[in-house]
C-alpha cells in the first residue's frame, strides 16, 4: 500500500510568488490534513479536507488555501508568498477518526 | 483551549530507556499519538493510545497514559543512537473538531 505522496519535495520561490503544493493521501483514505513545521512556531494545523469539504481551518491568513478533488488528492496554494513562509510542510491522510499519516513534506524556501 | 506541551530536549546514554513526557489541556481527546521526525523527513507514527486506555506496549515502546493528570509519556527501552530525532507528541480531538494538535517536539539525542 503506498504511503502519502508529497511534490514536489523541495522549491525555491521569490518574495510575491504564489505557490501550489500536492498532496496524494493512501488509497481510501478521504480525509487530508496540512500542516506547517518551522523551527520557531512549531508544527501547525492549516486545514483539514473530507470529501472536498473543508471541514476544519487554523489560524493563518487568506493568503493560504487549499481544494480536495474527488480522488481525496489535495492541493494547497499559498499567493503572495513572504519570507516567512518558508517551512516544512506537511500533508497527513487518515480514513474516519483514525491515526494520521504523514508524508515526507514539501521544504518550501521563500527569498 | 487545545495546548500540548513537551519538554524541548533529552540526552541519554545507548542501552538505557529514554522516557519522553507530555502534557495537554483539553481532556476531550480521543486518541493520543507519538511520532518521530528524523533530520530532513517527515513524520514517522510509532504508537497510539487511545484515551480509555491507561498503557500500550509495542515492542520497545510503552505508552502511559494519566487522563487524571492530563499527561502522557513514551518510554523507548534499550535506547540505541538510531532512537536519535525529535519526538512528538499528538493529540486528536475528533467530532466537529477533528484536529491533530501537536506538542513542541522533544529532541532526543543518544550517547554512545
Amino acid at each position: 500500500k503506498a504511503g502519502v505522496t508529497q511534490t514536489p519535495r523541495y522549491l525555491i520561490k521569490t518574495r510575491g510568488q504564489q505557490v501550489t503544493l500536492s498532496c496524494s493521501p493512501i488509497s481510501g483514505h478521504r480525509s487530508v490534513s496540512w500542516y506547517q513545521q518551522t523551527p520557531g512556531q512549531g508544527l501547525q494545523f492549516l486545514f483539514e479536507y473530507f470529501s472536498e469539504t473543508q471541514r476544519n481551518k487554523g489560524n493563518f491568513p487568506g493568503r493560504f488555501s487549499g481544494r480536495q478533488f474527488s480522488n481525496s488528492r489535495s492541493e494547497m496554494n499559498v499567493s503572495t508568498l513572504e519570507l516567512g513562509d518558508s517551512a516544512l510542510y506537511l500533508c497527513a491522510s487518515s480514513a474516519v477518526n483514525t491515526e494520521a499519516f504523514f508524508g515526507q513534506g514539501t521544504r518550501l524556501t521563500v527569498v | 483551549g487545545e495546548d500540548v506541551e513537551q519538554s524541548l530536549f533529552l540526552s541519554v546514554r545507548e542501552g538505557d530507556s529514554s522516557v519522553i513526557n507530555c502534557t495537554y489541556t483539553d481532556s476531550s481527546s480521543t486518541y493520543l499519538y507519538w511520532y518521530k521526525q528524523e533530520p530532513g523527513a517527515g513524520l514517522q507514527l510509532l504508537t497510539y493510545i487511545f484515551s480509555n486506555m491507561d498503557m500500550k506496549q509495542d515492542q520497545r515502546l510503552t505508552v502511559l497514559l494519566n487522563k487524571k493528570d492530563k499527561h502522557l509519556s513514551l518510554r523507548i527501552a534499550d535506547t540505541q543512537t538510531g532512537d536519535s530525532a525529535i519526538y512528538f507528541c499528538a493529540v486528536f480531538y475528533g467530532g466537529a473538531t477533528n484536529k491533530l494538535i501537536f506538542g513542541t517536539g522533544t529532541l532526543l539525542a543518544v550517547q554512545p
